[in-house]
């Protein structure tokens, strides 16, 4: 079936640094959606993506769709320690109503 | 304007019981979706519903079940709990549901209800 691999898994990065992620699918998305999970909460969604090439901002938050609409990025610009989270990217599986989510990549920010 | 709710957000059961989890959308929105969120399996499509009917179904057995009322308030169960069932089951809610890969409407979150099954 479909999958969404993320990557890295997990980061440790210091407090002012950029931070670079990625998702893959085996199959083509028409929307992604990236989403950040705070211990004991549900996901937040960040940005989402309608069309190949877009590029969105959310402040210092940047997301692009990528041309071959396999996989997406996600840039944080000037980390902070309130960053520090789950990062989750996800999208609508063709021919049916259902999402799927990435493996998810954890943030760790070091002041 | 009010997010999604879920009760409770913390339960502990032991195993044969069942589970009934709750969740009220925000206003106004008519989907409902479940998931179900572990460790080593990441966060698991359960079931939508929309118009109190439900439009599809993820990989679960059959003791996992899902309504939806008149006012768009869902209800998940889980009957004869096993260990593994021990998760994070959330709830997120939109205004109309995805329809053929294209996302009509974002999904809110709400803040989940962590089960323990011992």
């Amino acid at each position: 079936g479909q999958q969404l691999n993320q990557s890295p898994q997990s980061m440790f990065i210091q407090e002012g640094e950029d931070v670079s992620m990625n998702c893959t699918s085996s199959s083509i998305f028409n929307t992604w959606l990236w989403y950040k999970q705070d211990p004991g909460e549900g996901p937040v969604l960040l940005i989402a993506l309608y069309k190949a090439g877009e590029l969105t901002s959310n402040g210092r938050l940047t997301a692009q769709f990528g041309i071959t609409r396999k996989d997406s990025f996600l840039n944080i610009s000037a980390s902070i320690p309130s960053d520090v989270g789950i990062y989750f990217c996800a999208g609508p599986t063709s021919g049916t109503y259902k999402y799927i989510f990435g493996t998810g990549t954890r943030l760790k920010v070091l002041a | 304007k009010a997010g999604v709710t879920q009760t409770p957000r913390y339960l502990i059961k032991t195993r044969g019981q069942q589970v009934t989890l709750s969740c009220s959308p925000i206003s106004g929105h008519r989907s409902v979706s479940w998931y179900q969120q572990t460790p080593g399996q990441g966060l698991q499509f359960l079931f939508e519903y929309f118009s109190e009917t439900q439009r599809n179904k993820g990989n679960f057995p059959g003791r996992f079940s899902g309504r939806q009322f008149s006012n768009s308030r869902s209800e998940m169960n889980v009957s004869t709990l096993e260990l593994g069932d021990s998760a994070l089951y959330l709830c997120a809610s939109s205004l109309t549901p995805t329809s053929g890969g294209v996302v009509a409407d974002t999904q809110y979150f709400g803040p989940g209800t962590r089960l323990t099954v011992l």
